[in-house]
């Protein structure tokens, strides 16, 4: 089993939609969770980081955490075609575990 | 703040020879780096852990031989694939740790080299 499960999509949502991307875990260990965008050819962005469960709000961007079912996620509103990429969840207790990564494309 | 570059971000090369990549931290110091390679449509998977002074860790699978790691320097850290194959083409992308607030280590990605070997 692996580590860290992400749903690889793909996602196909239209412009304006809430989108919602979910990793579940196993390893009760981590402590931190990220997600990261990568378009496509080039390398991972960090978006967003957190280590304590519940909400963590950035623009049209939210984390959500929940270190009781081991389920992170996160909320893209109102999305763009820009927001079309790979979204890669990353847990970390000594080196950081990603998932999949599912990949998005928000259509015009 | 937190930039990390790769250079080159695109090699071409003949079957046998060596390739070096180079990645460097802009603005900030990395003890670790990282190397990663990732195949279309695939993750990242983890190739070796770069730690400033000392020989890097690699991962299960992955030849020491064929991937030199050195990382001299707080902002610089070099991949060298030995006698490419085809086989090594690929996405390699590397990144450096920093610590954030809260004690958290995250890690900054370069934009990527990739490798086409002839």
């Amino acid at each position: 089993q692996k580590e860290v499960e992400q749903d690889p999509g793909p996602l196909s949502v239209p412009e304006g939609a809430i989108v919602s991307l979910n990793c579940t875990y196993s390893n009760s260990a981590f402590q931190y969770f990220m997600w990261y965008r990568q378009y496509s050819r080039k390398g991972p962005e960090l978006l967003m980081y957190t280590y304590s469960s519940g909400n963590k709000e950035d623009g049209r961007f939210t984390a959500q955490v929940d270190k009781s079912s081991k389920y992170i996620s996160l909320f893209i509103r109102d999305s763009q075609p820009s927001d079309s990429a790979t979204y890669l969840c990353a847990m970390s207790r000594s080196r950081l575990t990603f998932g999949e990564g599912t990949q998005l494309t928000v259509n015009p | 703040g937190a930039v990390v570059s790769q250079h080159p971000s695109w090699v071409i090369c003949k079957s046998g020879t060596s390739v070096k990549i180079e990645c460097r931290s802009l603005d900030f110091q990395a003890t670790t780096m990282f190397w990663y390679r990732q195949f279309p449509k695939q993750s990242l998977m983890l190739m070796a852990t770069s730690n400033e002074g000392s020989k890097a860790t690699y991962e299960q699978g992955v030849e020491k031989d064929k991937f030199l790691i050195n990382h001299a320097s707080l902002t610089l850290s070099t991949l060298t694939v030995t006698s490419a194959h085809p086989e090594d083409s690929s996405f390699y992308i590397c990144s450096a740790m920093l610590r954030l607030a809260g004690d958290i280590d995250t890690q900054y990605f370069g934009p990527g080299t990739r490798l086409t070997v002839l």
